[in-house]
């Protein structure tokens, strides 16, 4: 079957880390562009960032860019993105998306989505 | 750059049509045919409906459409069934600098 599985979130204080994970299925990780793209509250959905197929590209929205690494594991069919210095404004639903290869940044498979959640 | 703008929310009775506007600017929504649109019941997974502003991928029915008329694009869904209710979001590639695309902030569909 052909899923992607995000894992990771939790409650974490401002100013801590997190590690998200996002575990691929029935697919050949490899072939993709993949990204994360979030959903805080009460707002619109966010793309956060992606990673080339190779890994060697690598792009962050401005608010992230600095305090987040995506990267990935091809070998493990694997996706993560780690967090510091994690804001109030970082609390969201985080979503693994598979870049479709039919149009430029089109996400035709997501994850269900873990949640992140920010105390201060 | 801001988010699109989509109604809050819209609502149709079964079997009727409604459609879902996706207001950009001349920067995203006007500038490309790479719109796309997404359904997601809360809980789950969304679901890519539209790509390439019309375009469907394979498995969703030929009652969803999509179209653009400049910095507007629009999603119709005909014959409305129940399964329909959802939260839809509409998204426009936005060049290549990063954010490479901006979403809209969702529509609810009620099916009432």
């Amino acid at each position: 079957e052909v899923q992607l599985l995000e894992s990771g979130g939790g409650l974490v204080q401002a100013g801590g880390s997190l590690r998200l994970s996002c575990a691929t299925s029935g697919f050949t990780f490899s072939d993709y562009w993949m990204s994360w793209v979030r959903h805080a509250p009460g707002k619109g959905l966010e793309w956060v960032a992606n990673i080339r197929q190779d890994g060697g590209d690598k792009y962050y929205v401005d608010s992230v860019r600095g305090r987040s690494t995506i990267s990935r594991d091809n070998a493990k069919n694997s996706l993560y993105l780690h967090m510091n210095s994690l804001r109030d404004d970082d609390t969201a639903v985080y979503y693994c998306a598979r870049e479709s290869p039919l149009s430029p940044r089109a996400f035709d498979l997501w994850g269900q989505g873990t949640v992140v959640i920010v105390s201060s | 750059q801001s988010a699109l703008t989509q109604p809050r929310s819209v609502s149709g009775s079964p079997g009727q049509s409604v459609t879902i506007s996706c207001t950009g600017t001349s920067s995203d929504v006007g500038s490309y045919n790479y719109v796309s649109w997404y359904q997601h019941h809360p809980g789950k997974a969304p679901k890519l409906m539209i790509y390439d502003v019309n375009k469907r991928p394979s498995g969703v029915p030929d009652r969803v459409s999509g179209s653009k008329s400049g910095n507007t694009a629009s999603l119709t869904i005909s014959g409305l069934q129940a399964e329909d209710e959802a939260d839809y979001y509409c998204c426009s590639y936005a060049g290549v600098f990063t954010p490479f695309v901006i979403f809209g902030g969702g529509t609810k569909l009620t099916v009432l």
